[in-house]
């Protein structure tokens, strides 16, 4: 079985200012894929990054990274030069490629609050 | 792209009343997935189809929720009858998977609030 553990359940941080939002997982899996989304106030799940288990290089999309430690089992979300528009919720996601593969299991999310 | 499309938005409904929520994928795409959001259980999967073909329903709560995907183009999530405790936002996501080590990110309908009252 797949676990995904978000240890904040919130955080501030300061316009213009990075931040990292933690994520760790379980499985026992050899394969499998691990993502971001942002839920803003409005409800709708936005996709910002993926990380295969593989890929060698930590993902980058824009202002976001993706710190994958595979040994710690660890994929923190960096977001660099917050802005104001990046106040939502964040969920970390798994998806196994093996047996019933594709299956995404969420984590419960942090709330991020970006301040002026 | 008109994304992922999900009616009623905003449904209400009185106990024992069957409800029936609908989604329409991204065209193009093969599988599909059902989701419910509540403050106390997070997001969890509810059932998803590959191929139209149901693969995993593990995570339907009860008997009383069923779900179909008759064609590529049209599913429904249907509650029958309803309670209380489903009142959730129910999400449906599509995605085009390939095949083992796909990597393809699902994407989220808008989203339908179910209240059951």
């Amino acid at each position: 079985a797949q676990k995904i553990t978000q240890t904040q359940p919130g955080m501030f941080v300061q316009e213009k200012e990075a931040v990292t939002l933690d994520c760790t997982y379980d499985t026992s899996d050899p394969s499998y894929g691990l993502f971001w989304y942002k839920q803003p106030s409005s409800g709708e799940m936005i996709f910002l990054i993926y990380q295969g288990s593989y890929d060698q290089q930590n993902a980058t999309e824009g202002r976001y990274s993706l710190n994958f430690q595979k040994a710690r089992k660890s994929a923190n979300l960096v977001i660099s030069a917050s802005q104001l528009g990046d106040s939502a919720m964040y969920f970390c996601a798994m998806r196994a490629f093996v047996g019933t593969a594709s299956k995404l299991t969420f984590g419960t999310g942090t709330r991020l609050q970006v301040t002026l | 792209d008109a994304g992922v499309i999900q009616s009623p938005r905003h449904e209400v409904t009185e106990m024992g009343q069957e409800v029936t929520l609908r989604c329409k994928p991204i065209s193009g795409h093969n599988s599909l997935f059902w989701y419910r959001q509540t403050m106390m259980r997070g997001l969890e999967l509810l059932i998803y189809f590959n191929n139209n073909v149901p693969i995993d329903d593990s995570g339907m709560p009860e008997d009383r929720f069923s779900a179909k995907m008759p064609n590529a183009s049209f599913s429904t999530l249907k509650i029958q009858p309803s309670e209380p405790r489903d009142s959730a936002v129910y999400f449906c996501a599509s995605t085009f998977r390939a095949g083992g080590g796909s990597s393809y990110e699902q994407y989220f309908g808008p989203g339908t609030r179910l209240t059951v009252t």
